[in-house]
């Protein structure tokens, strides 16, 4: 398996709660990923990072932010955490855009009260 | 509005059975097509995938089927096995960029 930790593996917080997920890989893959996964949307992507500070938005990215100050670590802060923000979120690595497949951690399941 | 449309939701077969999973996509521009399977408490491993210049790819008992003209493409899982039951996604990328995910099919395998 590859080496992706997240962390924490579950959290229950409150509505306007600030909540920080953090990803770390040992693979030193260029490519990081952030999706969540909700019940009849499959995976959407969140934010993603091409690189140390390189972040882009994904497709739901609305009320998230990202930051990545060392290759290894990728955190997903929520600044202001709302109910429609509890789900499961993954992290995902890459070392190539493109033709490497993805390899996902084994999530973080959130709930916000 | 969904990217990679999959049916079904759910799927229960008979052990040796064959299992098969539909998804189709509008985008003519994605150019790589996984898919994943997901067990409970895990998150989704690469299953197979296939690029569009090709029609079929069979890895053991998975073999993925591609249809270019009608945009669709679907898992088949030969011999289904209890082991096999878990969650199913397909995707669909062009050039490797973001990734657009189906909503996934729940496959359960009667012993």
């Amino acid at each position: 398996d590859a080496g992706i930790t997240q962390s924490p593996r579950h959290k229950v917080t409150e509505t306007g709660t600030p909540v920080t997920l953090r990803c770390h890989q040992t693979e030193n893959h260029r490519y990081m990923y952030w999706y969540r996964q909700d019940p009849g949307h499959g995976l959407r992507l969140i934010h993603y990072s091409y690189g140390v500070k390189d972040t882009d938005k994904g497709e739901v990215s609305d009320g998230y932010s990202v930051s990545r100050s060392k290759t290894e670590d990728f955190l997903l802060t929520l600044e202001s955490a709302t109910s429609s923000q509890t789900s499961v979120y993954f992290c995902a690595i890459s070392y190539k855009q493109g033709a490497q497949p993805q390899h996902f951690g084994d999530g973080t399941r959130l709930s916000i009260l | 509005q969904q990217q990679v449309k999959q049916s079904p939701q759910s799927l229960i077969v008979q052990k040796g059975g064959i299992s098969i999973i539909n998804c189709a996509y509008e985008n003519t521009a994605f150019d790589y097509f996984p898919w994943y399977q997901q067990f409970p408490g895990k998150g989704p491993a690469l299953l197979i995938a296939i690029r569009p210049d090709v029609s079929e790819k069979k890895e053991g008992r998975f073999t993925i089927s591609f249809n270019k003209s009608a945009k669709q493409f679907s898992l088949h899982i030969m011999d289904s096995q209890p082991g096999d039951s878990a969650t199913y996604f397909c995707a669909a990328s062009r050039s490797g960029n973001q990734f657009y995910f189906g909503t996934g099919t729940s496959l359960t395998v009667i012993p």
